[in-house]
């Protein structure tokens, strides 16, 4: 079945430097993986998603690329600000797989003062 | 407000109690989702419904008895839990197919004691 591997597990940047996070997937039928944000005592939401007919998205200082041939994908935050501070997950996920959706381990981002 | 409420909000039971989480949508999605959130697994999926039929059990012990009576109403009925179930229970729905964005609820707090 999928593997979703996720890393690093913790990191901490400078606030305005950028942070960026890895995943990896197992199942090449995955099309589409998506971004949630988890703060302290709150529920994840989603903060940005990709399909595989897509490369690269941006959304302000957000933006995820997709590379199909080697099952990776990435998360990158720009300017990092004190409120970026979350567990970060990453997910994977396909229609021919029954609503099923694999999440990583996630990532907790501290961003430094 | 997501539009995906959960009951109880905390929960301490006793390993021979029987009780039941409910979760609630009214976002007009076709499938619901019940993760477990432990420190050891972030986001583990248990259930799956889709359309109200049970497509995914992720071999999760029997203590566990998810019910579906609609696409709105999700419970998970509990019984002969162990300390180690305690964690933090999140409701989920989402349009059909798993290749959406996914609307979690706040979480029930579990402790089995």
């Amino acid at each position: 079945g999928e593997n979703v591997e996720q890393h690093p597990s913790t990191l901490s940047v400078q606030e305005g430097d950028s942070a960026v996070i890895k995943c990896t997937y197992s199942d090449s039928a995955s099309n589409y993986f998506p971004w949630y944000k988890q703060e302290l005592g709150k529920r994840p939401q989603l903060i940005i998603d990709i399909r595989s007919n897509v490369g690269e998205k941006k959304d302000q200082r957000i933006a995820v690329t997709l590379n199909k041939t080697a099952k990776h994908f990435s998360l990158h935050i720009t300017e990092t600000q004190p409120e970026d501070s979350a567990v970060y997950f990453c997910a994977a996920s396909s229609m021919n797989r029954d609503d099923k959706i694999i999440f990583g381990k996630g990532t907790r981002l501290h961003i430094l003062p | 407000e997501t539009g995906v409420t959960q009951t109880p909000r905390h929960l301490v039971m006793g390993m021979t109690n029987k009780k039941s989480l409910k979760c609630e949508q009214h976002l007009g999605h076709n499938a619901m989702y019940w993760y477990k959130q432990s420190a050891k697994k972030p986001l583990e999926l248990m259930f799956v419904y889709s359309l109200e039929e049970r497509v995914e059990n992720n071999s999760v012990p029997s203590r566990f008895s998810p019910e579906c009576p609609n696409s709105s109403h999700l419970f998970l009925h509990l019984h002969t839990l162990q300390p180690e179930d305690s964690a933090l229970y999140l409701c989920a729905s989402g349009a059909q197919g798993g290749v959406s964005e996914q609307f979690f609820g706040p979480g029930t707090r579990l402790t089995v004691l």
